[in-house]
């Protein structure tokens, strides 16, 4: 089964960007690729997801690399309420969570 | 428009008990997850419905779980008899496309078996 790695956990300063890093090396053709976040006490949430082509959308950025063996998550703009977990999964016969980052916003 | 919705937020009973936890999805979405999360264990599919269906179930512990969804606007997981390590966050979600649309899930139902 196709399954994702990522970085237990990252530290960001407040208004900076930051680039959240997910290796799926044996992602199949079909698989999307999304990522979710879960602030504390709460279910986690959509953010983005996309195929090949890199993403954009009103929360963030998702840019995959040629092979689709990675992708990265970019926060433009780090604030205090984007603490969080954040997850990369594949969508397709798989429907792995993983354990996530741990994103620390520092003031 | 309304979430997915998910009922009681907190449960809490003791070992032997029946537990029976209730989803509402989005409506017009078509399909349908249950997850349970553990410091342990992180987030686990346990059964997934396409169309009222289910289609995965090999997430499901073991004989004392069970789900069902009678319409395409209502769930349940039942466990029964609970044991203490069943104590975990449990989150319904669903989709609008199966297996490749974003998932929404709801504020989840937090189960205490003593």
């Amino acid at each position: 089964d196709a399954k994702t790695t990522q970085p237990n956990s990252m530290e960001s300063n407040e208004e900076e960007p930051v680039h959240l890093p997910c290796n799926h090396s044996t992602i199949s053709g079909t698989d999307y690729i999304h990522w979710y976040r879960q602030l504390p006490s709460q279910g986690p949430e959509y953010v983005i997801h996309g195929l090949t082509s890199n993403v954009n959308n009103r929360m963030a950025s998702l840019a995959i690399a040629e092979d689709r063996k990675s992708s990265t998550l970019i926060l433009h703009r780090a604030t205090l309420r984007d603490a969080a977990v954040y997850y990369c999964i594949l969508r397709g016969n798989q429907f792995y969570f993983g354990t996530g980052t741990s994103l620390t916003v520092i003031p | 428009d309304a979430g997915v919705i998910q009922s009681p937020r907190h449960e809490v009973t003791e070992m032997g008990q029946e537990v029976t936890l209730r989803c509402k999805p989005i409506s017009g979405h078509n399909s349908l997850f249950w997850y349970r999360q553990t410091m342990m264990r992180g987030l686990e599919l346990l059964i997934y419905f396409n169309n009222n269906v289910p289609i995965d179930d090999s997430g499901m512990p073991e004989d004392r779980f069970s789900a069902k969804m009678p319409n395409a606007s209502f769930s349940t997981l039942k466990i029964q008899p609970s044991e203490p390590r069943d104590s975990a966050v449990y989150f319904c979600a669903s989709s609008l496309r199966g297996y490749t649309g974003e998932l929404f899930f709801g504020e989840g139902s937090r189960l205490t078996v003593l």
